[in-house]
């Protein structure tokens, strides 16, 4: 069946890149997207990048697809204690609209 | 704005007491979803909606219902409210087809004792 998989804990320090991976199982996804959470807030969309895509920069953003092996990862750069959140992988479920996460990576900023 | 308003934002009920989490979208979008996220689960969809009147369950639809019978509205109803529904849920909508931008309400933290 259709399974994300991530990292729950990151750890850096700030200034230093953050690289958060995930792995899928639907190779089917059109999409893939990288969502963050801050504390007590909704999900935000970071990033999406189309399947037939082998990276997205956006910013400080760089995306990188591995689809052969199923690999999604963010990296970060020049990491923020402001980018100290939640982040959460998905790909597109069963039916249109309907994404499955993972479990999230919480990404802790040290000064 | 382009906004996902859910009602109540924070909510404590008792088990058994019947309750409605509103959801309302002010972006024409067709299709509609609710999840629910729990510690180490991550999040998981619920019931979805593809247009009005039609409805779908999500990978954890029991204890719940929903309805669609405005474009814009899509309750979630807990007509009899467990312990194991305490959780914290996201309303989302999008339009209709794959890679459309999906928008997600605030979220409502809902305990139940």
């Amino acid at each position: 069946g259709e399974d994300v998989e991530q990292s729950l804990f990151l750890s850096v320090r700030e200034g230093d890149s953050s690289v958060i991976n995930c792995t899928y199982t639907d190779s089917s996804s059109t999409y893939l997207y990288w969502y963050k959470q801050e504390p007590g807030a909704g999900l935000q969309l970071l990033t999406y990048i189309f399947s037939n895509m082998d990276m997205k920069q956006d910013q400080r953003l760089t995306v990188l697809l591995n689809k052969k092996d199923k690999h999604l990862s963010l990296r970060i750069a020049d990491t923020q204690t402001g980018d100290s959140a939640i982040y959460f992988c998905a790909e597109e479920g069963r039916s249109q609209g309907n994404l499955i996460f993972g479990k999230g990576t919480k990404l802790s900023v040290k000064p | 704005e382009a906004q996902v308003t859910q009602n109540p934002r924070y909510l404590i009920t008792v088990t058994g007491k019947k309750l409605t989490v509103t959801c309302s979208q002010n972006m024409n979008h067709e299709y509609m979803s609710w999840y629910r996220q729990d510690p180490g689960l991550g999040l998981r969809q619920i019931y979805y909606s593809m247009n009005v009147e039609v409805t779908d369950k999500g990978d954890v639809p029991e204890g719940y219902k929903v309805s669609r019978k405005e474009k814009r509205n899509f309750p979630l109803i807990l007509e009899s409210p467990s312990p194991n529904q305490t959780s914290l849920y996201f309303c989302a909508s999008s339009l209709s087809g794959p890679g459309n931008t999906i928008y997600f309400g605030e979220g409502s933290w809902l305990t139940v004792v």
